[in-house]
């Protein structure tokens, strides 16, 4: 199974700050089949970006994304109030389909 | 607009079974696979399955194979997930999800989720 590997484990950043999260997997794969999630306490994940770099309908535009084969990365261009959450890879191109153990980006 | 419904929280015993429902809305329901997806407490997302509502079949992790069971009532759009032999590992919430794309939109739908609790 493909490994998901994610860092840092928390980002501590502020209001207008930039945020970039990694995605690390323990073999390569296309970059049609990642995605990114982002998760506030008691919901169910919310798809930001798909294909490693197409925004899901509603993502804002500060999101972005990129990457591919093993290394892959989230970009909050400057951080607003709603964005502070969990944030989760996720490889759904080969069974089983595997995410990321997560980054919490919390305000400083 | 597409919607899940999933059944309410449960509390089982160890060794016991539990049966959750994922009713769909607002989209065909047999046009898109069904994910099962669970969450223990403070872990991320752990994938478990996938059910193909038109032609019944499905597929789950290898961890999970031989307790779990996806199964769909097409008549009221409704997805199940059942799991045995529960142990306290299992107490998470539980979710159903679908993704695809929809007049080319791609979309990703969850349900609420649904808290299992094993406990003796």
């Amino acid at each position: 199974e493909i490994v998901l590997t994610q860092s840092p484990g928390t980002l501590s950043l502020s209001p207008g700050e930039r945020a970039t999260l990694s995605c690390r997997a323990s073999q390569s794969f296309s970059s049609s089949y990642l995605a990114w999630f982002q998760q506030k306490p008691g919901q169910p994940p919310r798809l930001l970006m798909y294909g490693a770099s197409n925004r899901a309908s509603g993502t804002p535009d500060r999101f972005s994304g990129s990457g591919s084969g093993t290394d892959f990365t989230l970009t909050i261009s400057r951080l607003e109030p709603e964005d502070f959450a969990v944030y989760y890879c996720q490889q759904y191109g080969t069974s089983p389909k595997t995410f990321g153990q997560g980054t919490k980006v919390e305000m400083k | 607009q597409m919607q899940l419904v999933q059944s309410g929280a449960e509390i089982k015993r160890p060794g016991a079974s539990v049966k959750i429902s994922c009713k769909a809305s607002g989209y065909t329901f047999t046009s898109y696979d069904i994910n099962w997806v669970r969450q223990a407490p403070g872990q991320g997302p752990e994938w478990m399955g996938w059910l193909n509502p038109n032609r019944g079949n499905s597929g789950s992790r290898q961890k999970f194979q031989g307790r779990v069971t996806m199964t769909r009532n097409t008549s009221i759009t409704t997805a199940y997930l059942e799991l045995s032999s529960l142990t306290s590992e299992d107490t998470a919430v539980y979710y159903c999800a679908v993704r695809g794309y929809s007049d080319s939109i791609y979309f990703d739908y969850w349900g609420q989720g649904t808290l299992v609790t094993v406990s003796s």
